[in-house]
């Protein structure tokens, strides 16, 4: 059974950091590119980051300018997501997503960033 | 950035048939931006229903077909069921740029 688990979410103070994780499972992680989606609350979908099978390429939106950091460590089969320097409006569900196509996605974890 | 437009919400009769479309601000879409269609129901995770325009996973309802249609991604529904009744986005890839989902439709079922 294929599996993706985020972790790592939590209530933080504005200016802080967090490291949220994917646990993948049931396929072969290596191969695939892996992305990061996010959903504020009562909002849509907005596209976050994504990474090569290797970590050799990574992509982000814009917007971030570089307030987050998407890694991955294939030996464990984890996805990775540094956020930096979090604003109220970082507050979302944090989604995995991969497997090809991203076919697979996880259940979310939620970041809430608030004083 | 590239803006990604859909109708925000569209209602179809059970067993009927509705079309949702998804448009950009950069001109007419084209197989070349990989149009993709997800599901989110209420408090759940989304499912990937199309990729690349017309491609289905295996999970992927026979009801549900994607295409291009008047310069925009379009997914049809045909007999809709009101298992249907859901959130609806598409995600558009740019050369050079990054993918921009579009903001949703809202399909009832009613």
């Amino acid at each position: 059974e294929v599996q993706l688990v985020e972790s790592g979410g939590n209530l933080v103070q504005p200016g802080g950091s967090l490291r949220l994780s994917c646990a993948a499972s049931g396929f072969t992680f290596s191969s695939h590119w892996m992305t990061w989606v996010r959903q504020a609350p009562g909002k849509g979908l907005e596209w976050v980051a994504n990474i090569r099978p290797d970590g050799g390429e990574r992509n982000y939106v814009d917007s971030l300018k570089g307030r987050f950091t998407i890694s991955r460590d294939n030996a464990r089969n984890s996805l990775y997501l540094q956020l930096n320097s979090l604003r109220a409006e970082d507050t979302a569900v944090y989604y995995c997503a991969g497997g090809g196509q991203l076919r697979y996605w996880g259940q979310g974890t939620l970041v809430t960033v608030s004083s | 950035q590239a803006v990604v437009t859909q109708e925000p919400s569209l209602t179809v009769s059970p067993g009927g048939t509705v079309t949702l479309t998804c448009g950009s601000s950069t001109g007419a879409v084209t197989s070349g931006h990989y149009p993709y269609w997800f599901q989110q129901k209420p408090g759940q995770a989304p499912t990937t229903l199309i990729y690349d325009t017309t491609y289905k996973h295996s999970w992927t309802p026979a009801r549900f077909s994607g295409s291009l249609l008047g310069g925009k991604a379009a997914l049809t529904l045909s007999g809709a069921q009101p298992d249907d009744e859901a959130e609806y986005y598409c995600l558009l890839s740019y050369s050079g740029a990054r993918p921009v989902f579009g903001g949703g439709t809202k399909l009832t079922v009613l």
